[in-house]
C-alpha cells in the first residue's frame, strides 16, 4: 500500500512544494512519479526514485529509500498544478492515491 | 513515434462481458511489459494487470483476479483485457501503458471508457 500526503495542497509560482509517499513494505528503489493533468494522460516524471525522465524540467526531483520517499519541485511553475501520484514497481504496481497541487 | 491505442470500451450490463485492445506502434513490443491501468471518474490511478514480454507471466491486482485475463499477441502487436462479471467498481477508464524498461510506465495511451450500468 502507497500512502501519499497531503491529499492536496495549495501553492503559489515560485513556491518550493514538497509531496511524500509511503509504502507500507520496502520497494527499495522501484519507486515512480506521475503528473497527471486534467483529462489529460498520466506523464511519467521520476522513475526509480530519483531519476529524471527525459524532457522533464530540472525543477522536478525525487528523493528517499526503504519506504519514504519524496517529490520536490523547487520552484512551482504555472504548468505544474496537476496530481501527482508515486508508484511502487517492486512487487507487481500499486499507486498512491494521488497529491492535488492547486494554485494559492 | 511510440503509440498506443485502445480500444473495445463500452456501456455493459453488470455481470456483462467485455475485451479491451491496445494496439501499439513505434517501437519492438515484443521487449516490453504492458500494464492495464484504470481511472474511476473523478477518481485516482488504479493498476489492473501487468504481462511480460513473451505472455508467460500475467500479474491481476486482487479485485480483478478470477475475473479479467490479460493476454498478448506479439505478431500483431497488441495487448488485450477480458473482462468478466463485470460490475460497477469497474466503471473506469481503462489505459494500456508500457513499461520503458525501468519499471515504469514511460507510454501511455489515451483511454478507453468503460461503463458498467443497468
Amino acid at each position: 500500500q502507497m500512502t501519499q500526503s497531503p491529499s492536496s495542497l495549495s501553492a503559489s509560482v515560485g513556491d518550493r512544494v514538497t509531496i511524500t509517499c509511503r509504502s507500507s513494505q520496502t520497494v527499495r528503489r522501484y519507486l515512480n512519479w506521475y503528473q497527471q493533468k486534467p483529462g489529460k494522460v498520466p506523464k511519467l516524471l521520476i522513475h526509480g526514485v530519483s531519476n529524471l525522465q527525459s524532457g522533464v524540467p530540472s525543477r522536478f526531483s525525487g528523493s528517499g529509500s526503504g519506504t519514504d520517499f519524496t517529490l520536490t519541485i523547487s520552484s512551482l511553475q504555472p504548468e505544474d498544478f496537476a496530481i501527482y501520484y508515486c508508484q511502487q514497481s517492486f512487487i507487481t504496481r500499486t499507486f498512491g492515491q494521488g497529491t492535488k497541487v492547486e494554485i494559492k | 513515434e511510440v503509440r498506443l491505442v485502445e480500444s473495445g470500451g463500452d456501456l455493459v450490463r453488470p455481470g456483462g462481458s467485455l475485451r479491451l485492445s491496445c494496439a501499439a506502434s513505434g517501437f519492438t513490443f515484443s521487449n516490453h511489459w504492458i500494464s492495464w491501468v484504470r481511472q474511476a471518474p473523478g477518481k485516482g490511478l488504479e493498476w489492473v494487470a501487468l504481462i511480460n514480454q513473451d505472455g508467460s507471466e500475467q500479474y491481476y491486482v486482487d479485485s480483478v483476479k478470477g475475473r479479467f485475463t490479460i493476454s498478448r499477441d506479439n505478431v500483431r502487436n497488441s495487448v488485450s483485457l477480458q473482462m468478466n462479471s463485470l460490475g460497477g467498481d469497474d466503471t473506469a477508464v481503462y489505459f494500456c501503458a508500457r513499461d520503458g524498461g525501468r519499471a515504469a510506465e514511460d507510454c501511455w495511451g489515451q483511454g478507453t471508457l468503460v461503463t458498467v450500468s443497468s
